[in-house]
This record gives structure tokens, sequence and C-alpha cells, in this order.
């Protein structure tokens, strides 16, 4: 069964730091990877996504993912971070054949000024 | 302007009482699906559409009811709702993952 983990709840920076929201995947054959922001009261947004090519896919508002095979991992990074970054963000990973997106619990980030 | 437009925002009701959530959209794509969000458990799939007249269940579909008469309409319909089915509900729409969320509709059932 697919599946996506993202081992901490809550991951707290300073304005200006880099910051990183870890996710590890674990797919049989190639994954299809994701990441969503959920602002207060908001639906989620698309973030980027991983389906094949270069291991470092950029998207929305600044952020950027790694993708590592060895790892079965699926970071998302920034290199500052904004005070308007705090939201919640979720990894998934896509199933092809059914087209679900299987949701990790996510992180809740929360960037201090 | 792409949409997904679910109503109503917030709802509360009495166990056993029928309700429907609407969900609309104006993209004009096939796949449109439901979700629940709960606190530590993340989303989870109720329902899903890959066409007209075409639904099937998702990961937790017990309890709830869906149709798809019409490509851009997916309602979510709960024939009895319980207190357990309090949760926040998400319709989605879109292709290969690349989801658009509706705004999401509170329940609480009492």
């Amino acid at each position: 069964a697919q599946s996506v983990a993202q081992p901490e709840d809550q991951v707290n920076v300073a304005e200006g730091n880099p910051l990183t929201v870890k996710c590890t995947y674990s797919v049989s054959g190639n994954p299809y990877l994701f990441w969503y922001v959920q602002y207060p009261n908001r639906g989620l947004q698309f973030l980027l996504k991983y389906i094949t090519g270069d291991n470092l896919v950029k998207g929305s508002y600044g952020f950027e993912a790694e993708f590592n095979k060895s790892q079965t991992s699926f970071h998302l990074k920034k290199p500052s971070a904004l005070v308007s970054d705090s939201a919640l963000y979720f990894c998934a990973v896509r199933d092809i054949n059914t087209d679900k997106l299987i949701f990790g619990t996510g992180t809740r980030l929360q960037v201090f000024p | 302007e792409a949409q997904v437009t679910q109503n109503p925002r917030y709802l509360i009701t009495v166990t056993g009482k029928k309700l429907t959530v609407t969900c609309s959209q104006n993209m004009n794509h096939e796949y449109m699906s439901w979700y629940r969000q709960d606190p530590g458990l993340g989303l989870r799939q109720i329902y899903y559409s890959m066409n007209v007249e075409v639904t099937d269940k998702g990961d937790v579909p017990e309890g709830y009811k869906v149709s798809r008469k019409e490509k851009r309409n997916f309602p979510l319909i709960l024939e009895s709702p319980s207190p357990n089915q309090t949760s926040l509900y998400f319709c989605a729409t879109g292709q290969e993952g690349g989801y658009t969320f509706g705004s999401g509709t509170r329940l609480t059932v009492v």
C-alpha cells in the first residue's frame, strides 16, 4: 500500500531562516509526489509536484522540494521563511490507478518574526 | 476564474437528519472527489468520480452517498448523520493529482 509520513507535527522557524518540512514515502513503482498548503479557514492549495526528471522541484511562493530516491524522501524547503508562510503543510502521493491523493497527517509550520 | 464551490461553509445539525453538501466546479474536469479532514489523520478520501454516472468508494465511505448526474456537480449526501461524521469536508477536482479544492464545509453533528 502506498503511504506518506510526515514525522513532525510542528516546525518552528524564525523569519529569514531556511525552513524544511519533512516527508517520506512508501510506494510500489514510480512515485508521484505532491505538496499542498492550507491556510486558516481555507481549502488546500497546490504547491508543487514531482513526477519525473530533476530531483529539485520548484513551486509556488518560493518553495521547492528535493526528491531523494535512496532515502525515499520528498522534503519541502524554502531558503528564507516569511511569517506569511505559517500554515499547515501536507505531503501526498498519487495512486495512479484511482487518481486518489494519499495524504500525510500534516505539519504545522510556525514562522516567528 | 477556476473555482470549486462548496455549500454550506458551516453546518450544525442533529443526529439522523438527512443533509446534502453541494460541490460545483467550473473547470470541466472529469475527476471529482470528496475528502474529510480530521486532526491527526490528515485528509481521507470518502468517494470519487471519474466521470458522469461513474462513482466509487474511497477509504472511508461508510455513512455517505454521492451522485454524479452532470459533470460540474458532485453532491455529498449524509442520509442519517451521526456525531462521528463531525468533520471538515473538502471537495476537489483536477487531474493527475494537481487538484483544486473547495473552501471546505465544517459539519457538526450533535
